[in-house]
């Protein structure tokens, strides 16, 4: 079946730091990847997306690749905020419309 | 576009007594809709694939007695948790997908903070 790891948290950086979260998944077929943001008490918000391999999904500064011969999307951005600090998932989805998550990788943006 | 909306988005309620949480979509057609669950500090777990007009497909392991989905209409779909317990207390979110596959990006409700007590 399909699966998504994600880094293990808890991350903490120091504002104007580097973010990497890792995120490498198993799927059969071409499924698009995505990386969700959930802030405290809230719902899931769609960070990015791509949709096929080498397609770079881009937004806020944030940014992930979607690496077919590395199965990973790992997402990046080169300057964290404060702001920034939030769970963040990483997910694949199917054609059939369900998503597989990863299990969530809290970051703290200290200032 | 693809906005999904979902009421309400907290309840307390009493053990024994039953819920029901929505999602809609608000700005296209959803011909199928999806239904998960969050527990504390962890990730979201599918618990049923709902499509307009048909009856659910439940996850394994997920009871479909106790966790009643319709799907009525393209822009509206239902989850009941039934004689609630506190072990039910969890965050449900709902997704949605469009009937053109335009919704690949699977837009997500708000979710649902479900607390018994």
């Amino acid at each position: 079946g399909n699966s998504v790891t994600q880094m293990e948290g808890p991350v903490t950086l120091s504002e104007e730091a580097f973010l990497t979260i890792n995120c490498t998944y198993t799927a059969t077929g071409y499924p698009s990847l995505f990386w969700y943001v959930q802030y405290p008490g809230e719902g899931l918000q769609l960070l990015l997306k791509a949709t096929k391999a080498d397609d770079k999904g881009s937004n806020k500064g944030f940014e992930a690749t979607y690496r077919k011969e590395t199965t990973s999307f790992h997402l990046e951005k080169g300057s964290v905020q404060v702001s920034d600090s939030a769970v963040y998932f990483c997910a694949l989805g199917t054609n059939a419309g369900k998503s597989t998550f990863g299990d969530g990788t809290t970051l703290t943006v200290k200032p | 576009g693809a906005v999904v909306s979902q009421h309400p988005s907290w309840v307390i309620c009493k053990s024994g007594t039953s819920v029901k949480i929505e999602c809609r979509s608000l700005d296209f057609q959803a011909t199928t809709m999806f239904w998960y669950r969050q527990f504390p500090k962890q990730s979201l777990m599918l618990m049923a694939t709902s499509n307009e007009g048909s009856k659910a497909t439940y996850e394994q392991g997920v009871e479909k007695d106790k966790f009643l989905i319709n799907h009525a209409s393209l822009t509206l779909s239902t989850l009941t948790v039934t004689s609630a317990h506190p072990e039910d207390s969890s965050f449900y979110i709902c997704s949605a997908r469009g009937s053109q596959n335009q919704n690949y990006g699977y837009t997500f409700g708000s979710g649902t903070r479900l607390t018994v007590v």
